[in-house]
């Protein structure tokens, strides 16, 4: 299966706890978006990358939130003291260029509960 | 506030009816993309009609685009219980290619 993958799909933790979430676009694509989706409303923008460089970052992703794209290929998102309002989908997209013209092709997400 | 927002947010129509859905947005766009999210296949791309383009079709999506008007429509002909899914519109601001915002969305339930 050559799509975009994320792992892990879903992850429970513990409100303070810290969380990771990996993300494989696919490799031939130069851009790499991670998004938020709550019940009911779209996916809102956190970030991409192109390449290896992080070009711009939402509001929505506070200092408690990193994301790296080490080598240009796979992608991590760092969630640092994990609060209940972190609850929600994370979804990451790949595409072969700028999302606004290119088709972004989607990662089934992570699924994050902090109880 | 978002970019776009769709209309109706839910819409359950019979199967073999049509569905159409509307966009509004409030900035100027250099196109304009239509995803579609179910369970089973996640969120994927439907198509995309750029602003110079009034009226697009991709098998039995219709897709019309008026900037004018600021606003787009989603027609699906000859509905299908499989076309149960969440539909967004999706664009790009002219400040920033890379940042597409989505709307919230309309649920639309085809019933057999």
């Amino acid at each position: 299966d050559t799509g975009v993958s994320q792992d892990p799909r879903h992850k429970i933790t513990k409100r303070g706890q810290n969380v990771t979430f990996r993300c494989d676009p696919i490799s031939e694509h130069n851009r790499l978006y991670w998004y938020r989706q709550t019940l009911g409303q779209g996916p809102e923008f956190l970030t991409y990358f192109q390449n290896e460089a992080q070009l711009e970052k939402s509001r929505l992703l506070s200092d408690r939130f990193s994301a790296e794209r080490p080598k240009g290929s796979f992608s991590t998102l760092e969630i640092q003291r994990t609060e209940q309002g972190d609850s929600a989908m994370y979804l990451c997209a790949s595409s072969l260029g700028q999302g606004g013209y290119f088709e972004q092709f989607f990662g089934p997400g992570t699924r994050l509960t902090v109880l | 506030s978002q970019q776009g927002e769709e209309d109706p947010q839910a819409l359950s129509i019979q199967e073999g009816e049509n569905a159409t859905m509307n966009c509004s947005y409030k900035t100027s766009i250099n196109n304009l993309q239509w995803y579609r999210q179910n369970s089973g296949r996640g969120l994927v791309h439907l198509i995309l009609i750029r602003s110079n383009e009034r009226e697009k079709h991709s098998g039995r999506l219709r897709v019309t685009l008026d900037t004018s008007k600021k606003s787009s429509s989603l027609l699906i002909t000859a509905s299908r219980a499989a076309d149960t899914a969440s539909y967004f519109c999706a664009t790009a601001m002219k400040t920033s290619y890379d940042k597409v915002i989505f709307g919230p969305g309309t649920s639309l339930s085809v019933i057999p």
